[in-house]
């Protein structure tokens, strides 16, 4: 069964407003949680590092005031893209590894900014 | 430079048929991991197989096996018996490090494979 649930799945937002994508742990108490960026057609770059009850810690040129991260409760990390821009259109997925040989991934969000 | 290398952008194989997924990897640590998954058009990433750098047995897990060679690094996916279903992207990814139980598993993937299976 599912171990991460992201949600949503598709999004369309206009341009200037900020959208929220949830990533829930469903069995594990998840300390950390990724959150990964994949432009079309692109490998997945990682955006930050979410640790629960702290500040993430994000990759080099990622704009912390524009990705913010919240990691409140062991089994919920939140990606806010705010004003978002065409630009930020992207597919943005989670993950969590619990294990040392696998890692788990939410189900993906397709942000469309229009 | 590059952590990850997967040198064939695309890939086609013929149903049934084995086909090689490429995949060279740079790290100075002596504890790391390897990972291939798979991502169909829906996005979902796939796990597939996992390697640990102080495995001796190549990791197989039924049609997918991993071709370890920790001198030349490289980490190659071998897919058996190819389905149509196997058409997908397929990344190579590496875990620096020893694992840390709890959640700990970021990972750094190459630009990915796109394998297309023909009946």
């Amino acid at each position: 069964g599912a171990v991460v649930s992201q949600h949503p799945s598709r999004v369309i937002c206009k341009s200037g407003t900020s959208v929220k994508i949830e990533c829930r742990s469903l069995d594990f108490q998840a300390t950390t949680m990724f959150w990964y960026r994949q432009f079309p057609k692109q490998s997945l770059m990682l955006m930050a590092t979410s640790n629960e009850g702290s500040k993430a810690t994000y990759e080099q040129g990622v704009e912390k005031d524009k990705f913010l991260i919240n990691h409140a409760s062991l089994t919920l990390s939140t990606l806010t893209v705010t004003s978002a821009h065409p630009e930020d259109s992207s597919f943005y997925i989670c993950s969590l590894g619990q294990t040392n040989t696998e890692a788990f991934f939410g189900q993906g969000t397709r942000l469309t900014v229009v | 430079a590059q952590k990850i290398t997967q040198t064939q952008p695309g890939m086609f194989v013929q149903e049934k048929e084995a086909v090689t997924l490429d995949c060279t990897y740079d790290t100075s640590d002596q504890s790391y991991g390897l990972f291939w998954y798979k991502q169909p058009s829906s996005g979902e990433m796939i796990f597939l197989i996992y390697q640990g750098s102080y495995d001796e047995q190549n990791a197989t897990e039924g049609r997918y096996s991993l071709n370890f060679q920790k001198a030349r690094k490289s980490a190659n996916l071998v897919i058996s018996a190819s389905q149509l279903g196997d058409s997908a992207m397929y990344f190579c990814a590496m875990r620096e490090g020893p694992p840390i139980y709890g959640g700990y598993n970021k990972l750094i993937f190459g630009a990915g494979t796109r394998l297309a299976v023909h009946p």
